[in-house]
This record gives C-alpha cells, structure tokens and sequence, in this order.
C-alpha cells in the first residue's frame, strides 16, 4: 500500500541543539501531520499542513516547533532548541484529503534528548 | 477541549473469543469514528471507521457500533486470532481538520 518515509528513524541529540525530522508523504496526499507519542501510548496531535500552510495546531506546538514543506520535497518537523519533554517517537502522516480520510502513518523517528 | 476516552488500556482474550473495545466521545460535532492498529514497535495502520450517518459497520471480523445519543462507540473483533495482538486507537474528529485520539488499549490474545 501506500508509505510515508520517516528520516532519521532514531536521533539522540545535546538539550538545546537543533533538530529536523524529514517526512516523505504520499505522492499525492495533500495534507500532512505530525504526532508525538511517548512510552507507546496516546497519539498527541501536533499540527496538521496543507497547501503551504499550517491549518491547525494543538497547545503542544511550542514556539520552539516550525513546519514546512520547501518546494514539495520534505515535510519537515523543526524543533529549536529541544528541550527534554521533547524525547519521544514523532509520527508523520498524511492524507489526500482532510479529516474523514485515511490517514497514511510512517514508521516513526525516536527522538531522545539527553 | 474536547477529549476522547477508551476506557480498557488492556484487555486480554482466548483466541477464537470476541473482543470489544470501548470508546467514548464529548464533542457532539463528531462525525467521523476511525480505528488504528498499532503493533509491537510498529506504525499505525488504519483497521476501519464508521460515520455518524450510519451506527453499524462490518468488515470481515471487525464490527463497529455507533450510539450517537450517548457519545459512545466501540470495536468488536469477533474470532480473534493471534495476528489481533497489539493497542487499538479509537478517535474522533474534531475541528476541521484533526482527530481526537483515544489512549490505546493493549489487545493481547491468548492460546
């Protein structure tokens, strides 16, 4: 079936530094998500994209948090600076269309913080 | 906000037996219920979903109920066998654009 591609699919990183997660979604999917999901439990939405822009986003989206897909290539997730809360797995998913469809989930990119 | 609950974070069953998992909604403008299978150190995949138009889906072994009055929807896995082991999300969509997840519930079947 479909798949969405996560890079990297683990990361250890400084508290502080910089760090960029890279989604390749579905070739034709118009809309894109990023999750977080800690010790395998609840899925927390973080913000969902479309056409260029960020349609929504939840309270865990901190200012430290930036989305963007540069020229159709990746969609990525930017954290700066992380921060230790920040450790956990990062879902990226995406769909044609907006709620009500299928949502496509890749593998996931395991961040820890130290 | 508004919150979507599943009220089993474990259940175990004997292979061949029915599971129900059991999840309840507070926005009262959702209108879209999709479930999501999750495996051992695995991706989600979506399993099937059910839309307030209608309060009963089947799909081979799995069968979803919907009771809009009283904001409860649940997953019935009949037969069950051991490739149903792993946490089931149930959701709901909320604003325009997002879902509500569930917490999961581990599924864990027994020879």
């Amino acid at each position: 079936g479909p798949k969405v591609l996560q890079i990297p699919s683990h990361q250890i990183i400084d508290m502080g530094q910089m760090v960029t997660l890279n989604c390749d979604p579905v070739s034709n999917h118009l809309y894109f998500y990023w999750y977080k999901q800690i010790l395998g439990q609840q899925m927390e939405f973080l913000v969902n994209f479309y056409n260029g822009k960020v349609m929504e986003k939840s309270k865990l989206f901190k200012d430290q948090f930036s989305v963007e897909r540069p020229d159709g290539s990746y969609f990525t997730l930017k954290i700066q600076p992380t921060a230790l809360e920040d450790s956990a797995v990062y879902f990226c998913a995406s769909s044609f269309e907006g709620v009500g469809n299928t949502l496509y989930f890749g593998e996931g990119s395991r961040l820890i913080v130290v | 906000g508004e919150k979507v609950e599943q009220h089993e974070s474990t259940l175990s069953v004997r292979e061949g037996d029915s599971a129900v998992i059991n999840c309840t909604y507070t926005d009262t403008a959702s209108s879209y219920f999709p479930w999501y299978k999750q495996e051992a150190g695995k991706s989600l995949h979506f399993v099937i979903d059910i839309r307030s138009n209608v309060d009963r889906k089947q799909s081979q072994r799995l069968i979803v109920l919907l009771d809009k009055k009283a904001k409860r929807f649940s997953l019935h896995i009949t037969a069950t066998q051991p490739e149903d082991s792993a946490i089931y999300f149930c959701a709901a969509s909320g604003g325009n654009y997002q879902l509500i997840w569930g917490s999961g519930t581990k599924l864990i079947i027994k020879p």
